[in-house]
């Protein structure tokens, strides 16, 4: 099994939809964080948590939000999901940041 | 400046070529840098990290200049496996989240 495992692996939804994206690990690790790729773009910062009680906006939080269930699961919710949303969404999960991140095999959206 | 800056590329390269690509950040005291390649579609995956001046493993060389501010990435006898998207990462000012560049294609051909 992955330590990190993102459900769904793909996913289309329809514009106004809500959708929540799943991300659990067992790593054992205190931080994680929520990711979107777009081409050209890189990889920008949704949200992250370094504990249950922890959550933390990023440079792009606008139109998600996030809940940490557990420490071993944290999850990434579009309320209404608009077709610039549509993207590859990856969850990264560390102790340490000094000592990088490991990935989830991500989420592809789309929402038409 | 951008916090990470990678060119684009694509790097178009013969089988057997050595490869070096360079990334510059703007934090001054970080203390770690990385290299993730991520192949089509696929997560990004760890690659080498630096702590020091350098790191190298089998093909594959980092070196920091930290006057400067810039990490390079060497890859020597290029094979067809290694066409991938690189990517430069350094953590943020406050070392709570790293920083990705945009990434440096590199396609290896026959």
């Amino acid at each position: 099994d992955a330590d990190v495992t993102q459900t769904p692996r793909n996913r289309i939804t329809k514009t106004g939809k809500r959708i929540m994206l799943e991300c659990s690990q067992t790593k054992g690790h205190d931080r994680m964080y929520w990711y979107r790729q777009d081409p050209g773009l890189g990889l920008r910062l949704i949200y992250y948590s370094f504990d249950v009680k922890d959550i933390n906006k990023g440079e792009i939080s606008d139109g998600y939000s996030v809940s940490r269930q557990a420490q071993a699961k944290f999850s990434l919710s579009l309320e209404s999901a608009i077709p610039n949303q549509t993207a590859l969404y990856f969850c990264a999960t560390t102790q340490i940041t000094n000592y990088g991140y490991t990935f989830g095999s991500g989420t592809r959206l789309t929402v038409v | 400046r951008k916090e990470v800056e990678q060119d684009p590329g694509p790097f178009n390269v013969p089988e057997g070529a050595t490869v070096a690509f360079n990334c510059t950040y703007s934090n001054s005291a970080s203390q770690s840098f990385f290299w993730y390649r991520q192949d089509c579609r696929k997560e990004p995956k760890l690659l080498m990290s630096v702590y020091s001046s350098g790191n190298e493993d089998g093909r594959f060389t980092a070196q920091l200049n930290r006057a400067s501010q810039y990490i390079s990435l060497l890859i020597r006898d290029s094979k067809l496996s290694d066409s991938a998207t690189y990517l430069c990462v350094v953590p943020s000012y406050n070392t709570d989240k790293l920083i990705f560049g945009t990434g440096t294609r590199l396609q290896v051909f026959p």
